[in-house]
């Protein structure tokens, strides 16, 4: 079975900081790894997905991925946070062959001015 | 374009009613469709997906149940009520085999029981 961790449950962050939210999984096949967001009641939204080929993945809103097989992670780090990223941000898994997705329990960024 | 609508986007309902919460997508033909409950603290469970009209499968024993009356439709439905369905009901859906590992979400519904 899959599983996904997100080691913080809330992020603070002056604006103009940097910004990485970690996230670990567990699997025993090849996985999907995404990255959503979710702004105050409203649904997800999909910032940056790795399937395949390059660990390095690049997103929306400058947001970039690390996918790391030995270390089992995919964080997310964005060089510069504005007011308005803040937002729960959720990491998920799929094994590509269902496409259900596994999420971790979300970590909220707060940027302060 | 594709597009998910869900309804109603809130909704306070008194334990022991019943329930109805609607889905629907625009825009494709057969996706998998689901339903995810999001609970404070907990982050987003699968409760129901779908590959196709009829065919439902539950990710977890509860108090609900869901449908699939037409491709594009799927209604997350109770008979009764408990305080520990509110929650934060997101559908969502995607096309396997595209390879691309895409879901889309709705807006959500969230439901308070009283």
């Amino acid at each position: 079975a899959q599983s996904v961790t997100q080691l913080d449950s809330q992020v603070p962050v002056f604006e103009e900081a940097p910004v990485e939210l970690r996230c670990n999984y567990s699997s025993s096949v090849s996985v999907y790894l995404f990255w959503y967001v979710q702004y105050p009641n409203q649904g997800l939204q999909l910032l940056l997905k790795y399937l395949s080929g390059s660990t390095l993945v690049k997103g929306i809103n400058g947001f970039e991925a690390e996918f790391n097989k030995s270390q089992t992670s995919f964080h997310l780090r964005k060089p510069s946070v504005h007011i308005s990223d803040t937002a729960e941000y959720f990491c998920a898994v799929s094994d590509g062959g269902s496409e259900k997705l596994v999420f971790g329990k979300g970590t909220k960024l707060t940027v302060n001015p | 374009s594709q597009t998910i609508h869900q309804w109603p986007a809130t909704l306070v309902q008194p334990v022991g009613s019943p329930l109805s919460l609607e889905c629907t997508v625009e825009g494709t033909s057969n996706p998998n469709l689901y339903w995810y409950r999001q609970a404070a603290g907990r982050g987003l469970q699968l409760l129901f997906y779908s590959v196709g009209i009829g065919q439902i499968s539950s990710e977890v024993p509860q108090n609900l149940s869901a449908s699939r009356p037409q491709d594009r439709q799927f209604i997350l439905s109770s008979k009764k009520l408990l305080l520990s369905d509110s929650g934060f009901y997101l559908c969502a859906w995607s096309v396997l085999g595209q390879g691309r590992g895409d879901t889309f979400f709705g807006q959500g519904t969230r439901l308070t029981v009283v």
